[in-house]
């Protein structure tokens, strides 16, 4: 069946520095959607990648959508203190609204 | 502002006991989401559910069944509850493929 590993399952970064996150599924996705789940929240949408190659930005973070839609990424840029939580992808699988999680990054930063 | 609530925030109960875990949306989303989160494991699908009466197995399904006589409500059965069903289950919502808006979760605790 599809999997969606991700990597790395936890990141400690100084406050200011950068972070990167990495999900890859077994099988082509229809779209891929990331998540953020801040210490004993629930996750909370961040964005929808669709099309091969995809680059989106918001404000300081920047997914990217692999070109055979296969992986993704999560780039934070001078991370801060609000940043900490855990992150996950959820690649759709096509055809149907089936959406498998990866098993999430967890992000310490460090003032 | 969707909101998705659920029935209880945490929930002990004994081995062998029947357990019933609601939830309720208010945007009329047609699909409906169960998962478990356990630590290292992520995000597993038990069920979801496309439509009112409709349902498809997930990753994860077996102990577990579901039931959605209204479109708004989508609930959660463990027929005969373990020990390995103690985690924290989140109930989840959406429009189409468009982006889930999850419930706070419920913690469950069986001895």
């Amino acid at each position: 069946g599809q999997q969606v590993m991700q990597i790395p399952q936890y990141q400690h970064v100084q406050e200011g520095e950068d972070f990167t996150t990495y999900c890859n599924s077994s099988t082509t996705l229809s779209n891929i959607q990331w998540y953020k789940q801040r210490p004993g929240g629930h996750p909370v949408f961040l964005i929808q990648l669709v099309k091969s190659g995809e680059v989106k930005k918001q404000k300081r973070l920047t997914f990217q959508f692999g070109e055979a839609k296969k992986n993704s990424s999560l780039h934070i840029t001078a991370t801060q203190t609000t940043d900490v939580g855990t992150y996950f992808c959820a690649g759709g699988d096509k055809g149907t609204y089936k959406y498998i999680f990866g098993t999430g990054t967890r992000l310490k930063v460090l003032a | 502002d969707v909101k998705v609530t659920q029935s209880s925030r945490y929930l002990v109960k004994r081995t062998g006991e029947k357990v019933f875990l609601e939830c309720v949306q208010d945007m009329d989303h047609e699909n409906m989401f169960w998962y478990r989160q356990d630590p290292g494991l992520g995000l597993r699908l038990i069920y979801f559910s496309y439509d009112v009466k409709m349902k498809e197995k997930g990753d994860i399904p077996e102990g577990y069944s579901v039931s959605r006589e209204k479109k708004e409500r989508f609930s959660l059965i463990l027929e005969s509850a373990s020990t390995n069903q103690t985690s924290m289950y989140l109930c989840a919502s959406s429009f189409g493929s468009s982006k889930k808006y999850f419930g706070p979760g419920t913690r469950l605790t069986v001895t």
